[in-house]
């Protein structure tokens, strides 16, 4: 079955560092998302992409974050300069571009970060 | 007003029991709902989608009143297995999906 992989698994980071979470989608899909969710709360949405653009995006994806796809298999989340707030599971999420269910997202296994 | 409302639980029950847990959704502009669960530390599974006719997946039923803006998950049967966090979502816009906090759910042997 096809699935949405995620690396690395965890990043540790200082704070005002820069990194860069990947996320391999499922192959025919043509929506990625980035969600994050800090320990002990909900999962929120961060941004959505498609056709090499941002479709949406929320409050918390400022100027200090950006998306990328850099081939046709990668999708990359930046976090240009890390705060302590940042620590949170990262998911990455596809979805098919049509279809029954109204476009359900996949999600991947997460990359934890933790800003030190 | 929370966009997605859920109770937190947690939700003790007896295997074998039948449980029901209920959503509450403030944007009527919302076009799709989801139940996924999450076990912890883990990535959201998608359990099922949820329709206006409601819809069943073996021991798994799902329905939604627009009117009321309101969602419910029934589980029959209650396995040990099911025990996790399951996450109600409305999704609106370009499929930006709303999750709730989630209802922590502990099945008993």
């Amino acid at each position: 079955e096809p699935e949405v992989t995620q690396t690395p698994s965890h990043q540790v980071t200082q704070m005002g560092q820069e990194v860069i979470l990947r996320c391999v989608p499922i192959s025919n899909h043509l929506y990625f998302y980035w969600y994050r969710q800090i320990l002990g709360q909900k999962v929120e949405f961060l941004v959505s992409f498609y056709n090499n653009e941002i479709s949406e995006k929320s409050e918390i994806f400022d100027d200090q974050f950006s998306v990328e796809r850099p081939d046709g298999s990668n999708f990359t989340l930046k976090i240009r300069s890390t705060k302590l707030e940042d620590s949170a599971m990262y998911f990455c999420a596809s979805s098919e571009a049509s279809g029954q269910g109204g476009y359900e997202q996949y999600f991947g296994p997460g990359t934890r970060l933790t800003v030190t | 007003r929370k966009e997605v409302e859920q109770d937190p639980g947690p939700f003790n029950v007896p295997e074998g029991a039948t449980v029901a847990f209920n959503c509450t959704y403030s944007n009527s502009a919302s076009q799709s709902f989801f139940w996924y669960r999450q076990d912890c530390r883990k990535e959201p599974k998608l359990l099922m989608s949820v329709y206006s006719s409601g819809n069943e997946d073996g021991r798994f039923t799902a329905q939604l009143n627009r009117a009321s803006q309101y969602i419910s998950l029934l589980i029959r049967d209650s396995k040990l297995s099911d025990s996790a966090t399951y996450l109600c979502v409305a999704a609106s816009g370009t499929y930006k999906y709303i999750f709730g906090t989630g209802t922590r759910l502990k099945v008993l042997a």
